[in-house]
């Protein structure tokens, strides 16, 4: 079956623009993840929703950093005027429940180069 | 608080010989535990996973992983290893408590060669 997917899978972005990272998580998944990783590093969490609401944001590092997931399925996650820090791999996952013990399925990632 | 700590960022190993990638974690309540690997360009695949019931847990790939409450581990073993096996690998810890549950605490990865 179809996993989850993300796009675009690399941005090239100048510093000081906008970008716009989709993620499209499993069908009927209920909760869905965003997690930044550095180069050489681990995965970090960004923000998370259960459908539609944004229950942990505490994860953004500026509010240059935003994301929706407007009907609880699509999110997007943009970055405003972007900086040269902001270069990293998005990850994003989704899971069936609301349970810790569920496993996260994490799609390809956005490589996002900013120059 | 959660963390994990990876120890070595490296590790190498001939094709054939075991595999053992360390991860020590901290958290004050009892945590959930996960081992994922990376391939290049690829997303986080799940290998196995801890969540108090047996604490030897088999995994795919031949991979599994002991939890020692007692020294705060969750190692990842693999009897003999095959080529395939290189990649990155992270540990992972979560907690069930709080507003989001199922965030996970990632370790820096451990990168996995294996030479023939």
């Amino acid at each position: 079956g179809a996993g989850v997917s993300q796009s675009p899978r690399y941005k090239v972005a100048k510093r000081g623009q906008d970008v716009a990272l989709r993620c499209d998580p499993i069908s009927g998944h209920v909760s869905l993840f965003w997690y930044q990783q550095a180069l050489g590093q681990g995965p970090e969490f960004l923000t998370y929703f259960q459908n539609e609401a944004q229950l942990d944001k505490s994860g953004l590092p500026s509010d240059r950093f935003f994301a929706e997931r407007p009907e609880g399925s699509v999110s997007t996650l943009k970055i405003q005027r972007t900086q040269q820090e902001d270069s990293a791999v998005y990850l994003c996952a989704s899971s069936p429940m609301g349970q810790v013990a569920y496993e996260q399925y994490f799609g390809p990632g956005t490589r996002l180069t900013v120059t | 608080a959660q963390s994990v700590t990876q120890l070595g960022s490296h590790v190498s190993v001939s094709e054939g010989a075991l595999v053992l990638l360390r991860c020590n974690y901290s958290s004050s309540v009892p945590p959930y535990l996960f081992w994922y690997v990376q391939y290049p360009n690829q997303g986080l695949q799940l290998l196995l996973k801890y969540t108090s019931a047996a604490t030897l847990v088999k995994g795919i790939n031949g991979f599994e992983a002991e939890f020692k409450k007692s020294e705060t581990s969750f190692h990842l073993t693999k009897p003999s290893a095959h080529m395939s096996d290189a990649a990155e690998y992270f540990c992972a810890v979560s907690v069930n408590r709080g507003s989001t549950l199922g965030r996970l605490y990632f370790g820096r990865g451990t990168q996995l060669t294996v030479w023939p």
